[in-house]
């Protein structure tokens, strides 16, 4: 049973346009999100979480936005740069301290 | 300095095997996890441990059991492993529990069940 889904398993965008990664949940108790990047034979790496007292939070090139009302959250990097290829993983987390992950959205940033 | 790290990065045996995977972590933190990445990339927790007490047990075969020596080690062994094993298997270390803890990952173990 995934409570969290990246539907969108590749993403291709040119570098210096906008990369839009998307998440959606179905637990209404989930207050935590994050995003977490991963490159080929690495572990994942922290990037940028928000709370859902909050609908955006930003760190330089990257923004998440969150909207509970459709439970859904996305990613933006703005502008695109070819070191940002990677798989980006969202996460949610509620009550307790499990952290529930997403399949992945693969990036690739063409130069 | 790696800041979590786990031993062997592979591991290919053959079914009905024993095996362990170890994992270490430098950071000072108090809680650590085991993941299960499969082949569809799902990324499921498997294990936590805080300050050496296992907090989060998943449902997970009973031949999977994880020990914590220490709080900077929680290493995971297999019994009588299956071709359903096969899998990345992360470590993870967070400072606490719940939000506001980041986890830091390591880098993977991938098993391979012959």
């Amino acid at each position: 049973d995934q409570q969290v889904k990246q539907n969108s398993p590749s993403l291709s965008v040119q570098e210096g346009r906008i990369s839009i990664l998307n998440c959606d949940y179905t637990n209404s108790m989930f207050d935590y999100f994050l995003w977490y990047k991963k490159y080929p034979a690495e572990g994942p790496t922290f990037l940028i979480s928000i709370s859902s007292i909050k609908d955006k939070n930003e760190d330089g090139r990257f923004t998440v936005f969150l909207n509970k009302s459709a439970k859904h959250l996305s990613l933006h990097i703005v502008p695109s740069q070819p070191g940002d290829s990677a798989v980006y993983f969202c996460a949610a987390s509620g009550l307790g301290n499990q952290f529930y992950f997403g399949t992945g959205t693969s990036l690739t940033v063409i130069p | 300095d790696t800041a979590v790290s786990q031993t062997p990065k592979y591991l290919v045996t053959q079914m009905g095997n024993d095996k362990s995977i170890k994992c270490e972590q430098n950071l000072g933190h108090d809680t650590m996890y085991w993941y299960k990445q499969d082949s569809k990339k799902f990324l499921k927790i498997m294990f936590s441990y805080n300050n050496k007490e296992l907090i989060i047990n998943e449902t997970v075969p009973n031949r999977f059991s994880p020990k914590s020596p220490d709080k900077a080690h929680l290493n995971l062994h297999i019994n009588s492993l299956e071709l359903g094993d096969s899998a990345v298997y992360f470590c993870a270390s967070s400072q606490g529990t719940g939000r506001g803890n980041e986890q830091f990952f390591g880098p993977g173990t991938r098993l391979t069940v012959l």
